[in-house]
Order: C-alpha cells, then sequence, then structure tokens
C-alpha cells in the first residue's frame, strides 16, 4: 500500500520569504503527482500537478520530482500572507479513475 | 463553473444511530470518492465510486457503505455510527485525474 510522508509538519515564514515544501512516496510505479492546497475551513483545491521528472513552474510555484529518489516538492517564491494553508501532496499510479493517496499535510503560515 | 454539492455540511448524531452523507456534482464526472480528513493524517480514501453501481473499497472502509444510483449523485452511509467516525468527510469528483472537493461535512458522533 502506498505511504505518502510530508515534511515539515507545520512552518512559519515571513512574507516575501522562498518556502519549500517535501513530500516522499513508497510505491516506484507512481506516475502522477499533485499538490492540493486547501484553506482554513475550505475544500482542498489542486494547486499543481506534474507527470515526467524534472521541474514545472507556474507563477510563483514550482513542483520539482525525482521518480528515483521517490520524492517531489513544491517551491514558492515571494510567499504572500494568503498562501497560508495546509498543503496536501497527492499520487497517483495513473490517471483514468485515478486512485489518489495524500499526505499528511504541510500548515504553511506566512507571515506579513 | 464545476460544483460539487454536499448535503449536510454540519452533523451531529449519537453513537449507534445511522448517518447518511449526500453528495451531488453537475458535470457528468464518472469517477466519485469519499474521503475522511483527520488532524495530521490529510485526506484518507473510503470508497471509490466509477460510475452507476461501480463502487470499489479505498483504505479505510470499515464502517462504511456507499450508494450511487445516478451519475451525479453519491451517497455515503454509516450503519449505526461510531464515536470514531467523528470526523470530516469530503465528497471528490475526478476529471483528468484532478480532483474536484465539496465544501465537507463535519459530522460529531456523541
Amino acid at each position: 500500500q502506498q505511504n505518502v510522508q510530508q515534511s515539515p509538519e507545520s512552518l512559519i515564514v515571513p512574507e516575501g520569504a522562498r518556502t519549500s515544501l517535501n513530500c516522499t512516496f513508497s510505491d516506484s510505479a507512481s506516475q502522477y503527482f499533485w499538490w492540493y492546497r486547501q484553506h482554513s475551513g475550505k475544500a482542498p483545491k489542486a494547486l499543481m500537478s506534474i507527470f515526467s521528472n524534472g521541474e514545472k513552474e507556474e507563477g510563483r510555484f514550482t513542483i520539482h520530482l525525482n521518480k528515483a529518489s521517490l520524492h517531489f516538492s513544491l517551491h514558492i517564491r515571494d510567499s504572500q500572507p494568503s498562501d497560508s494553508a495546509l498543503y496536501l501532496c497527492a499520487v497517483s499510479p495513473n490517471n483514468a479513475g485515478a486512485k489518489l493517496t495524500f499526505g499528511g499535510g504541510t500548515r504553511l503560515t506566512v507571515r506579513p | 463553473d464545476m460544483k460539487v454539492t454536499q448535503m449536510p455540511r454540519y452533523l451531529i448524531k449519537r453513537m449507534g444511530e445511522n448517518v447518511l452523507l449526500e453528495c451531488g456534482q453537475d458535470m457528468s464526472h464518472e469517477t466519485m470518492y469519499w474521503y475522511r480528513q483527520d488532524p495530521g493524517l490529510g485526506l484518507q480514501l473510503i470508497y471509490i465510486s466509477y460510475d452507476v453501481d461501480s463502487n470499489s473499497e479505498g483504505d479505510i472502509p470499515k464502517g462504511y457503505r456507499v450508494s450511487r444510483k445516478k451519475r451525479e449523485h453519491f451517497s455515503l452511509i454509516l450503519d449505526s455510527a461510531k464515536t470514531n467516525q467523528t470526523s470530516v468527510y469530503f465528497c471528490a469528483s475526478s476529471l483528468g485525474g484532478t480532483l474536484y472537493f465539496g465544501a465537507g461535512t463535519r459530522l460529531s458522533v456523541l
């Protein structure tokens, strides 16, 4: 059974900082990797995804994926107070009818 | 705009009572899910449904059952609720691997 772990559990950074969130997974057959963001009291919402080794950038957010190391990460450039949320990584063996396994989450607080 | 609707938003039940959580989506997505969320445990998959009457157990199905008689509607049933089923329950539907979540139901079993 897939085991997905996130680190750190919580993180406090000042506004404008670069933030890095980590996710490790156990199943080397995993193919699809997501980050979801959940603001307090709200539904989780897909933030970004990556399907091949390397890096993908969207605005202030960048995902790095290293399948050989069973690791992917989310980097936030110029962190804003509105980025304060619970960040959940998720892994799937395939895209069709994806059975996503989520990590426990990293709670990010960005101080103004 | 894609929408997943969950009812009710808040629910308090006594141990041993039956619980029905309902979820609807207006996107005709084939695949739907029920997750529960507890602090520090992220989202744990209870059941996945690939279409009408095509349901599969997730990682923590014990104590739960589901019903999907129409593509747009997916129900989660707790027969004789237990206190350890107190949690926030999220329904989701998916398209192309991306999950779209409802706002959640906060269930307290006393």
